[in-house]
């Protein structure tokens, strides 16, 4: 399959640090990106060009690259963090630029 | 105010057609991407294409092409996606969103048109 591949589901306690990852078989000359989609919402950019946040973003948010995985950090996780979250990865050379993750369902124990 | 504005919901019946649109505002249109995914019930975002109104240079996933089609009006700011047969696989939740650059994030999605495919 050509989709990033990411965790199904993540648990953390409230207060605790949330990491989900994407993988992709080279992330060299890629960007990615990041969103957040609530229960009956459309998603939401909380992470651009693999560490960039957007303004007024919570500084508990945060990304970084390595090798052939990307990952989305969420400190101090709260229940409203409670979301599915998808890495997007560009890549102009493939058939499919711009393909989102498998998604990983992040939960707030 | 910036925003996307995309109508909540159509019904239609297998082998129908369908143009679903994308109303923008507050920003110039044409310096702009716009996006289409798509989110059938219960699962992951799907990347379908992108075109960009200034030089309606569109491309698709192959995933999509011959499937859909995506065009824009400049002249009313509007962004389409449209079938011309549609199946009852169809059904999914459409979301356009914007890009400033093709490898740019969508740092503005509209709030879905759900599309119900149903004899």
């Amino acid at each position: 399959s050509y989709a990033p591949t990411q965790p199904p589901s993540v648990s953390v306690a409230p207060g605790e640090a949330a990491r989900i990852t994407c993988g992709v078989n080279n992330f060299a000359g890629r960007s990615v990106h990041w969103y957040q989609q609530r229960p009956g919402q459309a998603p939401v950019l909380v992470i651009y060009y693999d560490s960039e946040r957007p303004s007024g973003l919570p500084e508990r948010f945060s990304g970084s690259s390595s090798g052939n995985t990307a990952t989305l950090t969420i400190t101090r996780v709260e229940a409203g963090d409670e979301a599915d979250y998808y890495c997007q990865v560009w890549d102009s050379s493939s058939d499919h630029p711009g393909v989102f993750g498998t998604g990983t369902k992040v939960t707030v124990l | 105010e910036v925003q996307l504005v995309q109508p909540g919901a159509e019904v239609k019946k297998p082998g129908e057609s369908l143009k679903i649109s994308c109303k923008t505002s507050g920003y110039t249109f044409t310096n702009y991407w716009i996006a289409w995914v798509r989110q059938m019930p219960g699962k992951g975002l799907e990347w379908m294409g992108i075109i960009y109104p200034g030089f309606s240079d569109t491309r698709y996933s192959p995933s999509f092409q011959g499937q859909v089609t995506i065009s824009a009006d400049k002249s009313i700011s509007t962004a389409y996606l449209q079938w011309s047969t549609l199946k009852a696989s169809d059904t999914a939740m459409y979301y356009c969103a914007r890009h400033r650059l093709v490898s740019d994030p969508f740092d503005l999605w509209g709030q879905g048109t759900l599309v119900t495919v149903s004899s």
